[in-house]
């Protein structure tokens, strides 16, 4: 069974102060690890995925990387703006199709 | 386009009635899945669907839960009778079927709460 670990639950970050989210996985075979962002009130918003081991995407403030049995969420200078929980989601080999196995998330707070 | 649409967005009921929810899938996205948010498990599939067929329905809790899918516009989700216990955030996704490794696009949810 495909399992998602999360780490901090919590993270309170002073604006400009820069910060690591975590995200351990066990897959059987990884096809793909997705980076979700999520605001109060909405649905999951996509932000990255990751297939192989060494990989980085980026997206403004945000880097993904990826090793075989984690990945980081890399938040550079961070604003208020993004505040949000960050959920992380491995794809295995055994799901099939799109299924996706969701981590709890970190929620981040980044203050003036 | 307007997205994955759902509703009710908020739907408030008593122990033991029947709670249907709705989705409408983003056009020409061939899966469609069925999750529930709470505080304690996070984000849970229940079932998911490939061009209208049922695929994998193992995360459904139990028998009181069904799902749905008529056509490819159309899917719902229906507790029946509900209780406390399935109050939570219930999402509607979709995705393309180009590949096994599209991202899901997330209706705004049905904020569910059983009394």
């Amino acid at each position: 069974e495909d399992q998602v670990t999360q780490s901090p639950e919590a993270l309170r970050l002073q604006e400009g102060e820069s910060s690591s989210l975590n995200c351990s996985y066990t897959v059987s075979g990884l096809r793909g690890l997705f980076w979700y962002r999520q605001d109060p009130g909405k649905g999951p918003e996509f932000l990255f995925t990751l297939y192989s081991a060494g990989e980085e995407k980026e997206k403004e403030r945000l880097k993904a990387t990826l090793t075989k049995k984690e990945s980081f969420l890399h938040i550079t200078a961070p604003k208020p703006e993004d505040s949000a929980t960050y959920l992380c989601a491995v794809q295995g080999l055994t799901g099939g199709g799109n299924k996706l196995t969701f981590g709890t998330g970190t929620q981040l707070k980044v203050e003036l | 386009d307007a997205g994955v649409i759902q509703s009710p967005r908020h739907e408030v009921t008593e122990m033991g009635q029947e709670v249907t929810l709705r989705c409408k899938p983003i056009s020409g996205h061939d899966y469609l899945f069925w999750y529930r948010q709470t505080m304690m498990r996070g984000l849970e599939l229940l079932i998911y669907f490939n061009n209208n067929v049922p695929i994998d329905d193992s995360g459904m809790p139990e028998d009181r839960f069904s799902a749905k899918m008529p056509n490819a516009s159309f899917s719902t989700l229906k507790i029946q009778p509900s209780e406390p216990r399935d109050s939570a955030v219930y999402f509607c996704a979709s995705s393309l079927s180009m590949g096994w490794n599209d991202e899901q696009y997330f209706g705004p949810g049905t904020r569910l709460t059983v009394t």
